[in-house]
C-alpha cells in the first residue's frame, strides 16, 4: 500500500523559507520508477505543479518558481522534501505531496496535502 | 508552458443525468492527459490517464477521449457521489500544468 504523507510547520512569516517534508512508504523512492512531485493548492482554487525530484537527485521546477524552489531527498529515511524561500502571502495554500510513473507522468498517488499559512 | 482551459466553470446536473466535461490545451499534447476529481478537504484523485485509461479501481461510468488539443471526461449516469471539482493535466511537457477546473453542482 503506497501512502505519502506531508509535515511542515503550519505558519510560515513572510520573507522566511517555508520547508515542507514527504515521508513515503510501500515503495522505494530510489526505484527509479517514479517522479517525486510537489503540488500546490491556493484556498479555494486550483491546482499549482511546483516541480519534481528524481532519485538521481536531478530535478525540475516550474518556472514561475524556479528561483525560489529546492528540492531534495533522502533515500535512507524514504523522503523528498520542498523548500520555498522568500514567501509571501501568494504562497498560502495547501501543499500536496505525490507521485507520478514513468514514462506516463500522471499522478497516481497523493498525499493528504497540508495547509501552510504565510503570515506574521 | 501549456495552458489548459477547462469548460464550463460550473455545470449544474441532476443525479442520473449524462454529464460532459471539456479540456483544451494550447498545443498538443498527444494523448498524455488525465482527469481528476477533488472532494472538500481531500486530494485529488486520478479518474483517467493517457486519455482514456481508466486508474486502478474507478468505475466503468468514467470515460475519457480525445487526443491532441481537445479532449472530453464523460459520466454516464451521475451519483451523489459524483458532485465534486474536476481537474484536466496535461503530462506531455514539462512544466506540467492543470486546468482550472470544473465544479459538477446538484441542480
Amino acid at each position: 500500500q503506497v501512502h505519502l504523507q506531508e509535515s511542515g510547520p503550519g505558519l510560515v512569516k513572510p520573507s522566511q523559507t517555508l520547508s515542507l517534508t514527504c515521508a513515503v512508504s510501500g515503495v522505494s523512492i530510489s526505484s527509479g520508477d517514479h517522479y517525486w512531485s510537489w503540488v500546490r493548492q491556493p484556498p479555494g482554487k486550483g491546482l499549482e505543479w511546483i516541480g519534481y525530484i528524481y532519485y538521481t537527485g536531478s530535478t525540475y521546477y516550474s518556472p514561475s518558481l524556479k528561483s525560489r524552489v529546492i528540492m531534495s531527498l533522502d533515500t535512507s529515511k524514504n523522503q523528498f522534501s520542498l523548500e520555498l524561500t522568500s514567501v509571501t502571502a501568494a504562497d498560502t495554500a495547501v501543499y500536496f505531496c505525490a507521485r507520478a510513473p514513468i514514462p506516463s507522468g500522471h499522478f497516481d498517488y497523493w498525499g493528504q496535502g497540508t495547509l501552510i499559512t504565510v503570515s506574521s | 508552458e501549456i495552458v489548459m482551459t477547462q469548460s464550463p466553470a460550473t455545470l449544474s446536473v441532476s443525479p442520473g443525468e449524462r454529464v460532459t466535461l471539456s479540456c483544451r490545451a494550447s498545443q498538443s499534447v498527444n494523448r498524455n492527459l488525465a482527469w481528476y476529481q477533488q472532494k472538500p478537504g481531500q486530494a485529488p484523485r486520478v479518474l483517467i490517464y493517457d486519455a482514456s485509461t481508466r486508474a486502478t479501481g474507478i468505475s466503468a461510468r468514467f470515460s475519457g477521449s480525445g487526443s491532441g488539443t481537445e479532449f472530453t471526461l464523460t459520466i454516464s449516469s451521475l451519483q451523489s457521489e459524483d458532485f465534486a471539482v474536476y481537474y484536466c493535466q496535461q503530462h506531455d511537457n514539462w512544466p506540467r500544468s492543470f486546468g482550472q477546473g470544473t465544479k459538477l453542482e446538484i441542480k
